[in-house]
C-alpha cells in the first residue's frame, strides 16, 4: 500500500543529544513536510522540500535540521540546539509541489520526549 | 502573517445530533484556500473538506458541510447525523493561493467529544 511511513513511532533525548526522525513516502510525490505538534495548538512548519537536494526553513526551524538526497525520503534532526524537543512530530508529502490544489497527505507521526 | 483562531477548545454533541466548530482567520490576501482536519485518537491527519475562497458556494461532504463567510473572515464547519466515530480533534486550516508548497497554518484545535 502506498503511503508515509515514519519511524520510530516513541523516541527519547537525552540533554545535548541529537537525534533524527524518518520520515520516508512510496507515492512518488515531489514535495515533502515536517509539522510540529504541541499539546493545545496546532501543527507548525518546521521544514519543507519541494525537489530533491533542496529546502526551505519553515516558521520554526531554529534548532533543527533536514536533508533530502532522495525523493522518497526527508529526515529530520533534532539538535541539541533545540531547547524544548518535546512535541508529536508529523511528516507529509504532496504530488506536486507548485500545484494550487494539492493534497497534503500525512503520517502517523513521532512522539518525541526528553529524558 | 496569517493566523487561524479556534475558539472552541472543547464541544460535546449527542449521537445523530448536529454540531458546528468554529473557525476565524486574518489575512490581507484574497485568494486562498481553507481546510478543516481530523484527529483521530490514532493522531493521523485527515482531511475532512477544503474550501477555495473565490467559490462563493459552500464546501460540502456528506455529512460536513462549511458556512464560509468571506467578509467575516469565518469558516465553519457543521457535522450533521454526528456518528461515536466524529469523535476526534478537528483543526482549521489557512493556505495561500499563490504559494509553490502547502505551507498550511493551523488554528489550536476543537475536541469534539459524541456522547452516545
Amino acid at each position: 500500500d502506498g503511503g508515509i511511513t515514519q519511524s520510530p513511532k516513541y523516541l527519547f533525548r537525552k540533554e545535548g543529544q541529537n537525534v533524527t526522525l524518518s520520515c520516508e513516502q512510496n507515492l512518488n510525490h515531489d514535495a515533502m513536510y515536517w509539522y510540529r505538534q504541541d499539546p493545545g495548538q496546532g501543527l507548525r512548519l518546521i521544514y519543507y522540500s519541494q525537489i530533491v537536494n533542496d529546502f526551505q526553513k519553515g516558521d520554526i526551524a531554529e534548532g533543527y535540521s533536514v536533508s533530502r538526497e532522495k525523493k522518497e525520503s526527508f529526515p529530520l534532526t533534532v539538535t541539541s540546539a533545540q531547547k524544548n524537543p518535546t512535541a508529536f512530530y508529523l511528516c507529509a508529502s504532496s504530488q506536486y509541489a507548485g500545484r494550487y490544489n494539492e493534497k497534503l497527505f500525512f503520517g502517523s507521526g513521532t512522539q518525541l520526549s526528553v529524558l | 502573517a496569517q493566523t487561524v483562531t479556534q475558539s472552541q477548545p472543547e464541544m460535546s454533541v449527542q449521537e445523530a445530533e448536529t454540531v458546528t466548530l468554529s473557525c476565524t482567520y486574518d489575512t490581507s490576501e484574497s485568494d486562498y484556500y481553507l481546510f478543516w482536519y481530523k484527529q483521530p485518537p490514532s493522531r493521523q491527519m485527515i482531511l475532512v473538506i477544503r474550501q477555495e475562497a473565490y467559490k462563493q458556494q459552500n464546501a460540502t461532504e456528506n455529512r460536513f458541510s462549511v458556512n464560509f463567510q468571506k467578509a467575516a473572515k469565518s469558516f465553519s464547519l457543521k457535522i450533521s447525523d454526528s456518528q461515536l466515530g466524529d469523535a476526534a480533534m478537528y483543526f482549521c486550516a489557512y493556505r495561500e493561493r499563490n504559494q509553490g508548497a502547502q505551507k498550511l497554518v493551523f488554528g489550536q484545535g476543537t475536541r469534539l467529544t459524541i456522547n452516545p
